[in-house]
């Protein structure tokens, strides 16, 4: 498999449950980012990681805890979410997190919250 | 900071005419510039990019964007669109962290819809 995919694609869960969603790259990057996707708004930022190590978080609310265990995986973990976090989340990788380099994205998780 | 601005949330044309999406940016240093296209349920895709090299850039599927630093735009365009066109696509343009490592900053997107 190539490029960078991501699971589940859809996911439904309530305020209180924990769910994990995951990314993917086989693409021998250094740097993996998550984006927020919402309706009528431009793609959000949320985290940044640069060789495993988180490099930036933009803001984001505890809810939401990122995980890069290696290279090529990244988590991002869910809990007590809000009915407005419901958005599409997409996983991106570039070789390195500098302005000139490629980012190529995963097909993204749409997440639903009840 | 950084901004992008995308003038229209919709542009429709007929298939063969023009493609034409405005992106405007805004920049305190000499940008690096980006157009990514989006079809139904799918990720961004990267169209073409501007790194300060020559400002007429030619892109992915007879795309093409120039960079006019006097007007601060990225205009995205295409001599004759095709059906297969139809998706939202997005200006961006790369900005700094304190850190030293740089983002994306993303324009609130364009749909294109294609009519035959």
């Amino acid at each position: 498999e190539t490029g960078v995919t991501q699971t589940p694609r859809h996911l439904v869960m309530g305020m209180t449950n924990k769910k994990s969603l995951k990314c993917e790259q086989h693409l021998g990057h250094n740097a993996m980012y998550w984006y927020k996707q919402s309706a009528k708004k431009p793609l959000e930022l949320m985290f940044v990681y640069s060789l495993e190590e988180r490099v930036e978080n933009n803001s984001v609310p505890s809810r939401f805890s990122p995980e890069c265990p290696n290279s090529s995986h990244l988590f991002l973990h869910l809990h007590t979410l809000q009915p407005e976090d419901s958005a599409l989340y997409l996983c991106a990788s570039s070789q390195n997190p500098v302005g000139t380099d490629t980012q190529y994205f995963g097909p993204g998780t749409r997440l639903t919250v009840l | 900071a950084q901004s992008v601005t995308q003038l229209g949330s919709h542009v429709s044309v007929s298939e063969g005419a023009l493609v034409l999406l405005r992106c405007n940016y805004s920049s305190s240093v000499p940008p690096y510039l980006f157009w990514y296209v989006q079809y139904p349920n799918q990720g961004l895709q990267l169209l073409l990019k501007y790194t300060s090299a020559a400002t007429l850039v030619k892109g992915i599927n007879g795309f093409e964007a120039e960079f006019k630093k006097s007007e601060t735009s990225f205009h995205l365009t295409k001599p004759s669109a095709h059906m297969s066109d139809a998706a939202e696509y997005f200006c961006a343009v790369s900005e700094a962290w304190n850190t030293g490592f740089q983002k994306l900053v993303f324009g609130t997107g364009t749909r294109l819809l294609v009519s035959p």
